[in-house]
């Protein structure tokens, strides 16, 4: 049973235009939401999170929305450049717990 | 370097033989978190460190997986009598947090392990 599920295993955009990344949870008990970045070779890194008593936080280029009643979010990249090229993992869990479940990753592919 | 370490990157093992993949966290860093990441999918939790207390192992697929961080820095996670599932990447993360899920953890770049 995936509670969390990035349906689109890959995306490709053009440099300068906006990536959308999707992901969408089952338990409605999470309140916190986090995307990581992950290069080849290199472990995951964060890059924004949200809480769920939010609905939109903004870091530079990045902007994660979260939508509560549809139990979905997504991260939007405006404007995409080719060195955002990455896999994007969304995670969910509880904020009285450290334990995060990860969605299974979109390649992003931003072409020059 | 300053962020967690790995060691070894690449692991290749036949079936039956023992395994121990070590972590160093970053200095200081109380929490220390074992993930297993399958070819196409995201991490899987397998364990969380409090200092040197194993608080959740629930994780771990079998009795034949065992973590341990007896010092509350460094930690090993042995896999007894490998498989061919047993075969991903292990990913090790650390943080300064205790106990809080809203903060982000920092991940090593992994032990790749290969049973063959």
């Amino acid at each position: 049973d995936q509670q969390v599920k990035q349906n689109s295993p890959s995306l490709s955009v053009q440099e300068g235009r906006i990536s959308i990344l999707n992901c969408d949870y089952t338990n409605s008990m999470f309140d916190y939401f986090l995307w990581y970045k992950k290069y080849p070779a290199e472990g995951p890194t964060f890059l924004i999170s949200i809480s769920s008593i939010k609905d939109k936080n903004e870091d530079g280029r990045f902007t994660v929305f979260l939508n509560k009643s549809a139990k979905h979010l997504s991260l939007h990249i405006v404007p995409s450049q080719p060195g955002d090229s990455a896999v994007y993992f969304c995670a969910s869990g509880k904020d009285s717990s450290y334990k995060l479940i990860f969605g299974s990753g979109t390649r992003l592919l931003v072409r020059p | 370097g300053a962020g967690v370490s790995q060691s070894p990157r690449y692991k290749v093992a036949k079936r039956g033989q023992d395994v121990a993949l070590r972590c160093d966290p970053i200095s200081g860093h109380v929490s220390l978190f074992w993930y297993q990441q399958a070819l196409g999918q995201g991490p899987e939790f397998l364990t969380y460190f409090q200092n040197e207390a194993q608080l959740d192992k629930s994780g771990l697929p079998s009795d034949r997986f065992f973590a341990e961080r007896p010092e509350g820095s460094v930690s090993t996670l042995k896999i007894q009598r490998t498989q061919q599932e047993d075969s991903a990447v292990y990913l090790c993360a650390s943080s300064p947090w205790q106990l809080q899920g809203n903060t982000e953890a920092f991940f090593g770049q992994g032990t790749r392990l290969t049973v063959v």
